[in-house]
């Protein structure tokens, strides 16, 4: 069974900061890994999809990299924003499947 | 592209009434749609596969004569909350994927509440 696990849960950070999030997942066989945005009380915004081929992908600030033999994506942001707080997810696709998982909520202070 | 709408956003209930929630496709067509429900500051977990013209597929656990889901065209499918009880308040948001993607587009949600 697919476990996808996000670190940290939480991290607050101030402006300006470059910032990682970590995302492993226990089976390599994926199709693919997606890295979403969630705001409270909202569905999920698609950021990153990264096919099962690829190494990484960029777009704007963020740059999100997989490495599936190790089972481990992360997440890259740039000069973090308080527009940026949010909670991140990633999940990974797997027999017509994605399994999230357990987030991490950023805070971006002034 | 691939826009997905779902309806209400947010729906209040009293305790032993049903609820339905639409996932519509707007600018494609979705054989396949999938439902989640998220709980506070939890993740999303899926409920069920919804298939267009045949039965959903339901994850382990999940109720299917509880939740019932129905997938009658391409770009619409519904999951009816019957008879609901305070412990299925929750956050549920549907998904689909159009034909040739890889990705999924998930729709805003919807909160649950049963009072």
């Amino acid at each position: 069974k697919q476990e996808v696990t996000q670190i940290p849960a939480a991290l607050s950070v101030p402006e300006g900061e470059n910032l990682v999030l970590n995302c492993s997942f226990t089976d390599s066989a994926i199709y693919n890994l997606q890295w979403f945005r969630q705001d409270p009380g909202k569905g999920l915004t698609s950021l990153l999809l990264i096919q099962s081929s690829q190494r990484e992908q960029t777009s704007g600030r963020l740059n999100a990299s997989l490495d599936k033999s190790s089972g481990r994506s992360t997440l890259y942001i740039a000069a973090s924003q308080p527009g940026d707080s949010a909670t991140y997810l990633c999940a990974v696709s797997s027999f017509q499947k994605l399994v999230f998982g357990t987030g991490t909520r950023l805070l971006v202070s002034p | 592209g691939a826009v997905v709408s779902q309806h209400p956003s947010w729906v209040i209930c009293k305790s032993g009434t049903s609820v339905k929630i639409e996932c519509r496709s707007l600018d494609f067509q979705a054989t396949t749609m999938f439902w989640y429900r998220q709980f506070p500051k939890q993740s999303l977990m899926l409920m069920a596969t919804s298939n267009e013209g045949s039965k959903a597929t339901y994850e382990q656990g999940v109720e299917k004569d509880k939740f019932l889901i129905n997938h009658a065209s391409l770009t619409l499918s519904t999951l009816t909350v019957t008879s609901a009880h305070p412990e299925d308040s929750s956050f549920y948001i549907c998904s689909a994927r159009r034909t040739g993607a890889a990705g999924y587009t998930f729709g805003s949600g919807t909160r649950l509440t049963v009072v």
